[in-house]
């Protein structure tokens, strides 16, 4: 499935390096999604993304930024990560009818492994 | 109470077997359904969606819904090894905004 993309695949990074974690989908979908997934942790939503707008930031602590500069790419910007922000990380993306009431399936990306130091 | 819920299992079939997967969910105006197949180390991937009360099959695959009982489920018949999995349930709510909400996903393993 090479629908929605994920770079990089893993990534190991110190407590004060800055890095960014990129997500494109093909789809011609409208919404993006992160999400993380620790082990043994269900799938905790972060942020969506509907028509590029921000529409939901479940409570997620600011060294993690993300950024949707159009409906096709997602990053989440990282920065002084601490050691239990390691975990896996998926984007994913979907198709909202215009009237906000049609949600379709959620097309996740390989996901971004990372783990902090 | 958790808008999502599922046993984590696991839950151990034998090869051939019927492999059954529940999910409750609190928010009587969802209206959308998923349940997503999950390997270990890998993304979550559709297996089907159901919007409608009743049944919809695909393959060796069962959704049933139950909208007054707040329940779904998924069936999986002549279960396979290669079914052996983590299997998510998924909700939508529109509510305001909508809501895509996961469950914690049932571990299955089917026995050779």
């Amino acid at each position: 499935e090479t629908g929605v993309t994920q770079t990089p695949r893993h990534l190991v990074m110190g407590m004060t390096n800055k890095k960014s974690l990129k997500c494109e989908q093909h789809l011609g979908h409208n919404a993006m999604y992160w999400y993380k997934q620790s082990a043994k942790k269900p799938l905790e939503l972060m942020f969506v993304y509907n028509f590029k707008e921000q529409t939901e930031n479940n409570s997620v602590p600011s060294r993690f930024s993300p950024e949707c500069p159009n409906s096709s790419h997602l990053f989440l910007h990282l920065h002084t990560l601490q050691p239990e922000d390691s975990a896996l990380y998926l984007c994913a993306s979907s198709l909202i009818g215009l009237a906000g009431g049609t949600q379709e399936t959620q097309y996740f990306g390989p996901g971004t492994r990372l783990l902090v130091l | 109470q958790k808008e999502v819920e599922q046993n984590s299992g696991p839950l151990s079939v034998p090869e051939g077997a019927i492999a059954s997967l529940n999910c409750t969910y609190s928010d009587r105006g969802s209206q959308s359904f998923f349940w997503y197949r999950q390997y270990s180390g890998k993304s979550p991937e559709l297996i089907m969606f159901i919007y409608s009360n009743g049944d919809k099959e695909d393959g060796r695959f069962t959704a049933q819904l139950n909208k007054a009982s707040q329940y779904v489920s998924l069936l999986i018949r002549d279960s396979q090894p290669s079914d052996s999995a983590t299997y998510l349930c998924a909700v939508t709510v529109t509510s305001g905004t909508y809501k895509y909400i996961f469950g914690t996903g049932t571990r299955l393993k089917v026995l050779a």
